[in-house]
């Protein structure tokens, strides 16, 4: 199985600030990675497709990037309704495996 | 409005069975790959199972693989999941997901499955 994974683990910054995530993969995968954000006892919700494809209705802050083995997820400028946790998850191979999640929160 | 909605988690002792049930509208549901992904509490997400849009294929993490079976009922819009010699690892809030070109774009809420004596 291809392993992913994500860091940091955890991540505490301020209001406008610039959020980097970065997610490894074990081996090439291509651009075939998506970005994901769960919010507390919700359901997690995707942003980025194909490792830099914003998804429709989602705010422009969010961005991503990479391809191969290095990917990078970015908001621009944090929102104090970004605090969720945000994984990357690979489907170049079955099984679709996912990172372990950072969670963001509000310093 | 496409939705999801999960049924048929609950407790159950280890060694036993569950099937969850997710009812799909809003959108053509025979169109679409279907999968599970679930989340173990305070953990993070891990995919289950997905399924072709007719049925004829299902792939399985290794973990699930001989005691999980994924199905669909395109006549009833409906996903199923059947869970078989039930583990303590097990629980977990299950989730099925709506795959477009391999990203799941529509999630159900969840349902809690809990394996426990």
């Amino acid at each position: 199985d291809i392993q992913m994974t994500q860091s940091p683990s955890s991540l505490s910054a301020s209001v406008g600030d610039r959020v980097t995530i970065t997610c490894q993969a074990s081996q090439d995968i291509s651009n075939y990675l998506n970005w994901y954000q769960q919010k507390p006892g919700k359901a997690p919700k995707l942003l980025i497709y194909d490792a830099s494809n914003l998804e429709t209705g989602v705010p422009s802050r969010f961005s991503g990037s990479g391809s191969g083995t290095d990917f990078t997820f970015t908001i621009s400028s944090l929102q104090p309704e970004d605090i969720a946790t945000y994984y990357c998850q690979q489907y170049d191979n079955l099984p679709h495996t996912f990172g372990q999640g950072t969670k963001l929160e509000i310093k | 409005e496409v939705q999801l909605v999960e049924s048929g988690g609950g407790l159950v002792q280890p060694g036993g069975s569950l099937r969850l049930s997710c009812a799909a509208s809003g959108f053509t549901f025979s169109s679409y790959w279907m999968s599970w992904v679930r989340q173990a509490p305070g953990k993070g997400l891990e995919w289950v199972a997905n399924i072709k849009q007719d049925g004829s294929e299902k792939y399985y993490v290794d973990s699930v693989k001989g005691r999980f079976t994924i199905s669909r009922d395109n006549a009833k819009n409906s996903l199923y999941l059947q869970m078989n010699s039930l583990r303590a690892e097990d629980t977990a809030v299950y989730y099925c997901a709506r795959e477009r070109s391999s990203s799941c774009d529509y999630w159900g809420q969840g349902t809690l499955v809990t394996v426990s004596s």
